[in-house]
């Protein structure tokens, strides 16, 4: 069983397109995230949801926009793509917070042409 | 945000070597330290969480040193399947639950 899923795997777009890229956990955990992983291979905090409640925000373009329908899903939309956006996105989810284990997705390799 | 910091590499080791990453972190209000493992083109996955009292989980040993700002990560008799990236990871209690990631440390082990 998948615990943290993620789709598309794969998503090759338009710069000036608009996509959304899903997640959704199994595990009944209450926090969820969104990383960005650049071609540097930097991993980096985009936002955090816990039930469903946004709790922390990057500074992030406002393209970028989370939306939490349930505390097992996190979906991330991104409007105008820009050729900078091309990256890994790795969605993520915890019981909680504090020192709570965070079990990743597979990643979305996102690539804007 | 404060940095976690690396040295990249890459290691190149031979099979049964024992082999020692560094992590520096720059904010002393740092409260959970973790070691990441992220293998090619997949999710980072816990390796293991680094205590104060240092811990050991099979060939793998972490290190915390606060004082340092300071962590560690030793591999013994590495494997041809330790060949990952590894990630020092730092939770800071300002930071919501997010986890603040180092660049990693490129490990490779040849036969």
């Amino acid at each position: 069983d998948t615990a943290v899923s993620q789709t598309p795997k794969y998503l090759v777009t338009q710069m000036g397109n608009d996509k959304s890229i899903k997640c959704e956990q199994n595990l009944g955990h209450d926090t969820m995230y969104w990383y960005k992983q650049d071609s540097k291979k930097f991993l980096k905090i985009m936002f955090s949801y816990n039930n469903k409640e946004l709790i922390i925000n990057e500074t992030v373009p406002n393209r970028f926009s989370p939306k939490s329908p349930d505390k097992a899903h996190l979906n991330l939309h991104i409007n105008s793509l820009e050729l900078g956006d091309s990256a890994v996105y790795f969605c993520a989810s915890s019981l909680g917070g504090g020192g709570d284990t965070q079990y990743f997705g597979p990643g979305t390799r996102l690539t804007v042409l | 945000r404060k940095e976690v910091e690396q040295d990249p590499g890459p290691f190149n080791v031979p099979e049964g070597a024992t082999v020692a990453f560094n992590c520096t972190y720059s904010n002393s209000a740092s409260q959970s330290f973790f070691w990441y493992r992220q293998d090619c083109r997949k999710e980072p996955k816990l390796l293991m969480s680094v205590y104060s009292s240092g811990n050991e989980d099979g060939r793998f040993t972490a290190q915390l040193n606060r004082a340092s700002q300071y962590i560690s990560l030793l591999i013994r008799d590495s494997k041809l399947s330790d060949s990952a990236t590894y990630l020092c990871v730092v939770k800071d209690s300002n930071s919501g639950y997010a986890l603040n990631f180092g660049k990693g440390t490129s490990l490779l082990v040849t036969p």
